[in-house]
């Protein structure tokens, strides 16, 4: 993989259903992958920094994993709520980078 | 704490005129960078500042630059506008590098070239 992908493009969730949903990316020179939530006439905020293979983390009802060996992390929202509705960003950056490269995102739409 | 604060959050201009946008990291941050967000697609680095210089820049012409002051706020110059330069502009900043810690984004600058 050249880029960073994520999928799906959107989706729908019934409020109180779990999700998860993927992120794709260059495994070479790997250094860390960055998840961040979009709402709607907000700014993008960071929910996850991982950077070791196997890394998982949480907030919340909101939990993350990291495999670095074959470039993809997962983004899982168990029990979603109306206000889980987002973009949800991914964005990998390597040892020779101080930038970030961005997936086109999820856009998750929980309906109550 | 303010947090990373842009100026103007909406403009207009007419193609073939120059555009500065403004960013004001959040407190404790010394560096700044630049993203460009196309509808349907995700932000694409244009560049980043530290210590008052451009330390990476993305696939951007000429046309874009910038320029970081010494109270580490920073301004994005875009010259002779192109329709396709219409886009969200957002500011990130952070303490050091991005590469193992989170970037703070402002809400962005609306762009509309007509």
């Amino acid at each position: 993989i050249l880029n960073v992908e994520q999928s799906p493009q959107s989706l729908h969730v019934q409020e109180g259903d779990s999700t998860n949903f993927t992120c794709s990316f260059p495994s070479s020179n790997f250094y860390a992958l960055h998840w961040y939530r979009w709402e709607t006439a907000k700014s993008p905020e960071a929910l996850f920094v991982m950077t070791l293979n196997g890394d998982e983390k949480k907030k919340g009802r909101i939990s993350a994993t990291l495999n670095t060996k074959e470039g993809y992390s997962y983004l899982y929202i168990k029990g979603s709520q109306p206000e889980d509705s987002a973009t949800y960003l991914c964005a990998y950056t390597t040892i020779n980078d101080y930038k970030l490269s961005f997936g086109a995102g999820t856009t998750v739409t929980v309906r109550a | 704490d303010a947090g990373v604060t842009q100026s103007p959050t909406h403009l207009i201009k007419t193609r073939g005129q120059q555009v500065t946008l403004r960013c004001s990291p959040k407190s404790g941050h010394d560096t700044v960078s630049w993203y460009q967000q196309a509808l349907g697609q995700g932000p694409q680095f244009i560049f980043q500042y530290y210590e008052e210089e451009e330390r990476q820049r993305g696939n951007f012409p000429d046309r874009f630059s910038g320029h970081q002051f010494p109270n580490y706020s920073s301004e994005l110059n875009v010259n002779a506008l192109l329709l396709g330069d219409s886009a969200l502009y957002l500011c990130a900043s952070s303490w050091g590098t991005f590469l193992n810690t989170e970037a703070f984004f402002g809400q962005g600058t609306r762009l509309t070239v007509v």
